[in-house]
């Protein structure tokens, strides 16, 4: 089992959706970390959260230590949203500087 | 500030070659982590450097290795080139904010073709 699953795996909306990706993690964490990843490879890091909430313009991204689960919203999608999202964790002590990855979901905006 | 920089971005090479990429991060960040994306097994954590020392090795074969220079660039070499090596490599560089966590910046990646 892979230490991050993400899901769905793949996800499609229409233009103004309310979109949610979901991240569960089964070791201990000191943070875990939202990226996006368009087309052509480059990765942008969006969120890096230890507990609670962050919100950045139409994204918020949520986690819940106790529950080792985060999950990453998109108010009001829009077709320039779509990219793949990926959802990582750093470990505590020695590894905190090793990220370790979920599968990713691919998120489909349509008009 | 100029952000994480890769070269070359895009590399074909024969099975069999040795190949050497190349990552500069951002000023100030000293510690830099490689990273290898296939389609098959997604982003796979290849190793991590700060100040010139290797701290955390993934789960790949010897042929991959990597160094980092007192500026805190970084190189990683892959020798004997297989055809399962073509991949999109990533590098990206991290801080550590005031709680001690790391964040990361990535580079564009170098994508490598094995013929």
């Amino acid at each position: 089992k892979n230490e991050v699953e993400q899901s769905p795996q793949n996800l499609t909306a229409q233009e103004g959706e309310f979109i949610t990706i979901n991240c569960s993690y089964s070791v201990g964490i000191s943070a875990l970390h939202w990226l996006q990843q368009h087309p052509g490879g480059g990765i942008v890091s969006l969120f890096m959260l230890s507990s609670g909430k962050k919100k950045h313009g139409r994204l918020i991204a949520t986690i819940n230590i106790q529950e080792k689960h985060s999950s990453l919203h998109i108010t009001a999608s829009h077709p320039r949203d779509s990219a793949v999202y990926i959802c990582a964790r750093t470990g505590s002590g020695g590894s905190n500087y090793k990220l370790t990855f979920g599968k990713g979901t691919l998120l489909t905006v349509n008009p | 500030k100029a952000g994480v920089t890769q070269t070359p971005r895009y590399l074909i090479k024969t099975r069999g070659q040795q190949v050497t990429l190349s990552c500069s991060p951002i000023s100030g960040h000293r510690s830099v982590s490689w990273y290898q994306q296939t389609p098959g097994q997604g982003l796979q954590f290849l190793f991590e450097y700060f100040s010139e020392t290797q701290r955390n090795k993934g789960n790949f074969p010897g042929r991959f290795s990597g160094r980092q220079f007192s500026n805190s660039r970084s190189e990683m070499n892959v020798s004997t080139l297989e055809l399962g090596d073509s991949a999109l490599y990533l590098c990206a560089s991290s801080f550590r904010d005031l709680r001690g966590l790391a964040g990361y910046t990535f580079g564009s990646g170098t994508r490598l073709t094995v013929v």
